[in-house]
C-alpha cells in the first residue's frame, strides 16, 4: 500500500492558536479518515471526508480535501493542551484497508 | 461507534516465543483488519482478517509468522510467532461495520509488545 505524506512532521504552538495539518496522497480514494494518537495508544476517529465532499467541520474540527490536487488540511482552532498528539490522515476505499500517512506530531503549550 | 477491546494491552516477551493478542468488537462487523506501528512510525496493514477463510495478507508479512483467526463477526486473533525485538511494535485491530452504509473505521487500544 502507498503512504500518504504529512506536513509538517512537527508542530509546536500555544494554546489559543490555530493548528494546521496537511496530507498528499498518491492512490484513487473514495474517503479520507483524521485520526488522533495519543502517546502510542489506540487510534481516535476524528472525521471523515467523502471524495465529493470539499469541507467538514466537526467542532473545532475542519477538513478540506481537493482531490484535483490529492491533498487534504486538517485545522483545530483554538487549540488546547489536551490536542498535543499524533495526528494522522488515512485514505481509503469502501471495504479495504486504509493507508496511512507519516503524521504529524502536534505540541500544544500552554 | 464501535467499543473494540484487545487483549493484552501490552506484554513484554523473550526472543522465540510467540504471542496471540485477541480483538474484541462490541457487534458483527463485516470487515477487521490487523496493523503494525514499529516505534516512532505510521501503521502499516498486516492482513485483512476474513470469516471463515484464510487471511489475506500485505506484502512482507506471512501467515507463518502472522497467523490469524476469525472464528465469528466479533472476535480476531493475531498471533506473532517466533519473535525477535523487530517485532516490538504497537499492534492494533481495526474494524469497519457495514461498507454500504459507512466508510468509518475504528481502532482497539492497541497491544504494546516489547520483545528482549
Amino acid at each position: 500500500s502507498q503512504q500518504g505524506e504529512e506536513d509538517p512532521q512537527a508542530l509546536s504552538i500555544q494554546e489559543g492558536e490555530n493548528a494546521t495539518m496537511n496530507c498528499s496522497y498518491k492512490t484513487s480514494i473514495n474517503n479520507l479518515q483524521w485520526y488522533r494518537q495519543n502517546s502510542g495508544r489506540g487510534l481516535v476517529h476524528l472525521i471523515l471526508i467523502r471524495s465529493n465532499e470539499r469541507e467538514k467541520h466537526s467542532g473545532r474540527l475542519r477538513v478540506t480535501l481537493d482531490t484535483s490536487k490529492k491533498s487534504s488540511s486538517l485545522l483545530i482552532t483554538a487549540s488546547r493542551a489536551a490536542d498535543t498528539a499524533s495526528y494522522f490522515c488515512a485514505t481509503g476505499l469502501s471495504g479495504y484497508a486504509l493507508n496511512f500517512g507519516k503524521g504529524t506530531s502536534l505540541l500544544v503549550t500552554p | 461507534s464501535a467499543v473494540i477491546s484487545q487483549k493484552p494491552s501490552r506484554d513484554i516477551c523473550q526472543r522465540g516465543t510467540s504471542l496471540t493478542i485477541q480483538c474484541q468488537v462490541d457487534s458483527q462487523v463485516t470487515m477487521m483488519f490487523w496493523y503494525r506501528q514499529q516505534p516512532g512510525q505510521s501503521l502499516t496493514l498486516i492482513a485483512t482478517a476474513n470469516q471463515g477463510s484464510e487471511a489475506t495478507y500485505e506484502s512482507g508479512f506471512v501467515i507463518d509468522k502472522f497467523p490469524i483467526s476469525r472464528p465469528n463477526l466479533t472476535f480476531s486473533t493475531l498471533t506473532v510467532s517466533n519473535m525477535s525485538p523487530e517485532d516490538s511494535s504497537i499492534y492494533l485491530c481495526s474494524v469497519e461495520y457495514d461498507s454500504q452504509t459507512t466508510d468509518t473505521q475504528y481502532f482497539g487500544p492497541g497491544t504494546r509488545l516489547t520483545v528482549l
